[in-house]
Parts: structure tokens; C-alpha cells; sequence
């Protein structure tokens, strides 16, 4: 089985420039998540999706961002136009079910998006 | 305040030492704990997960979580160099189902 994948593994892009990372999740897989590490700092939480739904999306930094999962299978997220503080590793992951009772299965995460801001 | 805290280290031990990795948490809403690895340019990998107070052992690794005090532990025994890896904590408050709080990861080194 497939596990997440992300694309591309490196981007170096100048300020001002738009930049879409792309995330496969595990098929069959109706949770995605995004995260993003910046260099020193901890793993931070930006937007869940359930199927093409967008769960919770309180960790998205401003509106320079901008996540879709159209059809529920792969997820993009865009940033434009990108600044300096926009560097780091964008990870995504997935889970079969998010369950009730604040339960939650296993997230998968895939190898990240190196993405440098110049 | 971090709501988790994790020493980055770099921790060094020599190969079959007992390694202790710990976290500490301010937000008695979380419920859920789990250890991830992280090996170099790869993602997290769940290594234990635990609900509750109280020890969860795997083989070589022991999870101890201590409600009370907000402190969570990783113990790997007999440790190797392919344990070499940055390990995190990870937490789940019970109100939201999914979103992980991350510590910020301590970085091991097993040496032969």
C-alpha cells in the first residue's frame, strides 16, 4: 500500500512568488491534515479536511494560504504570494476515520515539502 | 507558555543504554499522547500512542504517562544506532478530533 505522498519535495522560490504543494493521502483516507515546521520550532497544525470538507482551518496563518481537496482525494495548498516567513517543511498527513467521542485513528504523514523562500 | 514542551537536546549515548525522552504539557484537556519518530528527510512515524495514565510498553520502548503532573515519558532500552532519529511528542485535546500538538522534538544519537 501507497503511503502519503507530497509533491514537490523541494521548492526555492523569490518573495512574491506563488508556490502549490500538492498532498496524496493514503487511499481510502477521508482525514488530511496539513502542518507546517518552521526551521527551530515545533510541528504546527494548519487545516483538517474530512473528505472535501474542511474541518478546521484555525491554524492557517493568514490568507495568503489557501488549502482545497476537490473530489475528496489529493489536497493542494497554495501560498501566494509567499514571504520569507513562509520557509520550512509543509507536511501532510492522513487518517482512515476521525472517530466520535474525540477518538482519533492513526495520522500518516507523508516526507514533507522543503519549501525556501528567498 | 508552549502548551508542550520538549527538550531538543542533542541527546548521545552509546549503543545498549536506556535512553529517557520526556515532554511536558500545560493544557489538562489533552487526552490522547503519542511518541512520533523522525528519521532524516523522511516524515513522522507513530511509534505509541496511549489514552491514559500509566505505562504502555512495545517491545524495546515503554510510554509512562503522569496525568497528574502533565509529563509524559519515552523509554528505549537496549537502544541501537538505527534508533538514531529525532523523536516528538505529540498530543490530542478530547474536543478536537485530529489536530496534533507537537512538542518540538528531541534529537537522539546511538552510537556504536
Amino acid at each position: 500500500e501507497a503511503g502519503v505522498t507530497q509533491f514537490p519535495s523541494h521548492s526555492v522560490i523569490e518573495k512574491g512568488q506563488t508556490v502549490t504543494l500538492r498532498c496524496d493521502p493514503i487511499s481510502g483516507h477521508d482525514n488530511l491534515y496539513w502542518y507546517r515546521r518552521v526551521m527551530g520550532k515545533e510541528i504546527k497544525f494548519l487545516l483538517h479536511f474530512v473528505k472535501e470538507s474542511k474541518q478546521d482551518e484555525s491554524g492557517m496563518p493568514n490568507n495568503r494560504f489557501l488549502a482545497e481537496r476537490t473530489g475528496g482525494t489529493y489536497s493542494t495548498l497554495k501560498v501566494q504570494p509567499a514571504e520569507l516567513e513562509d520557509s520550512g517543511v509543509y507536511f501532510c498527513a492522513s487518517s482512515q476515520v476521525a472517530l466520535p467521542g474525540g477518538k482519533t485513528d492513526t495520522q500518516y504523514f507523508g516526507p514533507g515539502t522543503r519549501l525556501t523562500v528567498l | 507558555q508552549k502548551e508542550v514542551e520538549q527538550d531538543p537536546g542533542p541527546l548521545s549515548v552509546p549503543e545498549g543504554a536506556i535512553v529517557s525522552l520526556n515532554c511536558t504539557y500545560s493544557n489538562s484537556a489533552f487526552q490522547y499522547f503519542m511518541w512520533y519518530r523522525q528519521y532524516s528527510r523522511k516524515g513522522p512515524e507513530l511509534l505509541m500512542y496511549t489514552y491514559s495514565s500509566g505505562n504502555k510498553e512495545d517491545g524495546r520502548f515503554t510510554a509512562q504517562v503522569d496525568k497528574s503532573s502533565k509529563y509524559i515519558s519515552l523509554f528505549i532500552r537496549d537502544s541501537q544506532p538505527s534508533d538514531s532519529a529525532t523523536y516528538l511528542c505529540a498530543m490530542i485535546r478530547g474536543s478536537t478530533l485530529g489536530r496534533l500538538y507537537f512538542g518540538r522534538g528531541t534529537q537522539l544519537t546511538v552510537w556504536p
